[in-house]
């Protein structure tokens, strides 16, 4: 592990379900990351928390809901989802002043039936 | 924002031979440009960053060149092997920002054995 834990590794969900995706870092870092990986696409942002705030929503549908409590847990909350939805979502995390680049966690294989 | 295109999308070697893959960016306040590298089923991870400082940078077969009055980045493998077999993505950020990197769309290398 990378210090960068995401839970779980793999879902399947309905399109009337509601999940969360869970990620918790153990680096000390400050800020986390929602990212989302479709095949053959580029890694699209999703969300970022700076010092447990939100700062960036990327144009994310409401079905996507982000939670960060505290510096080191970030959730993502998902209900009626749809099968475009589905998925890699990884989580990271960073030390904004220093920017030695992003920690990924192995992410969550998402799928929606 | 910021743009980052990649190219080429895949690209296949001889093993023993040297690949290059380029990157341009679009905002010129950018400073930090890492590159990841995701093997098969695992999560990105860091093999290489350098900062607006410098033009280049080398660890072992690997090197990243900077020209910042084009604004673009290259990363070059060389005596490549089949374990380097992945797909790489470039990025580009501000230190010092928790804007989030910009990636670009990820380039499939295959080395040949």
């Amino acid at each position: 592990e990378t210090g960068v834990t995401q839970t779980p590794r793999h879902l399947v969900m309905g399109m009337t379900n509601k999940k969360s995706l869970k990620c918790e870092q153990h680096l000390g870092h400050n800020a986390m990351y929602w990212y989302k990986q479709s095949a053959k696409k580029p890694l699209e942002l999703m969300f970022v928390y700076s010092l447990e705030e939100r700062v960036e929503n990327n144009s994310v549908p409401s079905r996507f809901s982000p939670e960060c409590p505290n510096s080191s847990h970030l959730f993502l909350h998902l209900h009626t989802l749809q099968p475009e939805d589905s998925a890699l979502y990884l989580c990271a995390s960073s030390q904004v002043a220093e920017n030695y680049g992003y920690t990924f966690g192995s992410g969550t294989r998402l799928t929606v039936v | 924002g910021e743009n980052v295109e990649q190219h080429p999308s895949t690209l296949s070697v001889q093993e023993g031979d040297s690949a290059v893959i380029k990157c341009t960016y679009s905002d010129s306040a950018s400073n930090y440009f890492p590159w990841y590298k995701q093997e098969l089923g695992k999560r990105p991870q860091l093999i290489i960053d350098i900062r607006s400082n410098v033009g280049e940078k080398k660890d072992q077969r690997i090197a990243v060149t900077l020209n910042k009055t084009a604004k673009h980045f290259s990363l070059h493998i060389t005596e490549t092997q089949p374990e380097d077999s992945a797909v790489y993505f470039c990025a580009a950020s501000v230190i010092g920002s928790a804007r989030q990197l910009t990636f670009g769309s990820g380039t499939q290398l295959t080395v040949l054995p």
